[in-house]
């Protein structure tokens, strides 16, 4: 699976649009950015994942760049209970043994208020 | 979606004795889970793969005598935690995906041996 590098922390304020950003300059052709998150002593949440179009759902956008070798995962208007750990998450979308995910140490994001 | 229940989500234990730690797949069966564990401001660490019907495939490093998993039903996979130590005390997290979903997983259980 293809590297990722996050910046380990990022701050935002309650209300305005979090940016969170990905590089993954390695991936390949066939694999997917997956988007998790972990709130404090939970497990880890799904948030959104795409190949190569922007994909947007009810809790965040994705974009991806026209190369591929970057993403930016947008909160359109963060709240306090956005505050967790964000991994950014690179494979090939796959079924049974192959299907973990092996997670770096992602952007800790801090909503303030 | 799909629902992944972990239970207990959390446990105190004895040093010495065994806490065995349930995963199940509420709507879906899922013939693979994953069992992680995360150490405190650490990134999750995959354990095992746990398989349905057969044995499970451990991680590098990870004891397979001390970490026992049972997968035996689609919607059930169980870890064991043996002869627990201090030193085992962890946040344990498991995962499952149904079909070509993402990957989803439970709300993690957390460990602590006294």
């Amino acid at each position: 699976d293809a590297k990722t590098t996050q910046p380990p922390s990022m701050d935002c304020a309650e209300g305005r649009a979090a940016n969170l950003p990905c590089n993954h300059s390695t991936i390949s052709g066939n694999e997917y950015v997956y988007w998790y998150r972990q709130i404090h002593s939970q497990g880890p949440q799904y948030i959104i994942h795409g190949l190569k179009n922007n994909e947007t759902n009810e809790m965040a956008s994705l974009i991806i760049t026209e190369d591929r070798k970057s993403s930016t995962l947008i909160l359109p208007h963060a709240t306090l209970r956005d505050t967790a750990v964000y991994y950014c998450i690179v494979r090939v979308a796959t079924t049974g043994t192959a299907s973990k995910l092996t997670f770096g140490t992602g952007t800790r994001l801090q909503v303030t208020l | 979606g799909a629902v992944v229940s972990q239970h207990p989500s959390r446990v105190i234990c004895k040093s010495g004795t065994s806490v065995k730690i349930e995963c199940r797949s509420l709507d879906f069966q899922a013939t693979t889970m994953f069992w992680y564990r995360q150490f405190p401001k650490q990134s999750l660490m995959l354990m095992a793969t746990s398989n349905e019907g057969s044995k499970a495939t451990y991680e590098q490093g990870v004891e397979k005598d001390k970490f026992l998993i049972n997968h035996a039903s689609l919607t059930l996979s169980t870890l064991t935690v043996t002869s627990a130590h201090p030193e085992d005390s962890s946040f344990y997290i498991c995962s499952a995906k149904q079909g070509n979903s993402p990957l989803h997983f439970g709300n993690g259980t957390r460990l602590t041996v006294t």
